[in-house]
């Protein structure tokens, strides 16, 4: 499976934007793009995907480079309970096959 | 909104003990899959199945682990007989994805929390 790299953690104030980075320089044309979180306590929660085009959700914006080796999940107004293990993933969307995931970024957020 | 639901949510038991976990998927996905979490190793996939099928369980330590779908509304995870290093929680997740069709998000449950004294 291609990997990911993510920094360890992130601090961010509420009500300002965050952008978590993700690098993936091996990604492969049939890889989509997945961010999921984790909030204390709880199963991990889809976030976003994409393959090649930016996305927008009610959660999140996901930006993807061109070169699609590196993408940025975009909270467009952070708040505290916005603080959870953000993860990045790579899933083959030809092969199906499961989630991978690594270690994540922590965020944490203040008032 | 639909749920993924598992049961138990806290389980304590005597080294040695067999143990089942249940996880009732959303009614439609066609695919489910079980993760264990514990500090020192993250996420880790166990297994997983496509329209009941087993695609894959080369993550589960194959002499005490089991993973079943007996029907489309339930999968099981069963230890027998468990150990204190299977102290975890136990995620079940389900989505509806298909082959060369990219695949949306899964929903997890809330996990199975499991002690091995």
């Amino acid at each position: 499976d291609a990997k990911t790299t993510q920094p360890n953690s992130m601090e961010s104030n509420e009500e300002e934007p965050v952008h978590l980075p993700c690098n993936h320089s091996t990604i492969s044309g049939t890889d989509y793009i997945h961010w999921y979180r984790q909030l204390p306590s709880q199963g991990p929660e889809y976030v976003i995907h994409g393959l090649t085009s930016n996305v927008n959700n009610r959660m999140a914006s996901l930006a993807i480079a061109e070169d699609r080796k590196s993408s940025t999940l975009i909270l467009h107004r952070a708040t505290l309970r916005d603080a959870a293990v953000y993860y990045c993933i790579l899933r083959d969307g030809q092969a199906g096959t499961a989630l991978i995931f690594g270690k994540g970024t922590t965020l944490s957020v203040s008032s | 909104d639909a749920r993924v639901t598992q049961t138990p949510r806290h389980k304590v038991t005597e080294m040695g003990q067999e143990v089942t976990m249940r996880c009732q998927p959303i009614l439609g996905h066609n695919t489910v899959f079980w993760y264990r979490q514990t500090m020192m190793q993250g996420l880790e996939l166990l297994a997983y199945f496509r329209n009941r099928a087993p695609l894959d369980d080369s993550g589960m330590p194959k002499d005490r682990f089991s993973a079943e779908m007996p029907d489309a509304t339930l999968a099981t995870l069963k230890i027998q007989p468990s150990e204190p290093r299977d102290s975890a929680v136990y995620f079940c997740a389900s989505g509806f994805l298909l082959t060369g069709g990219g695949g949306g998000g899964y929903t997890f449950g809330s996990g199975t929390r499991l002690t091995v004294v």
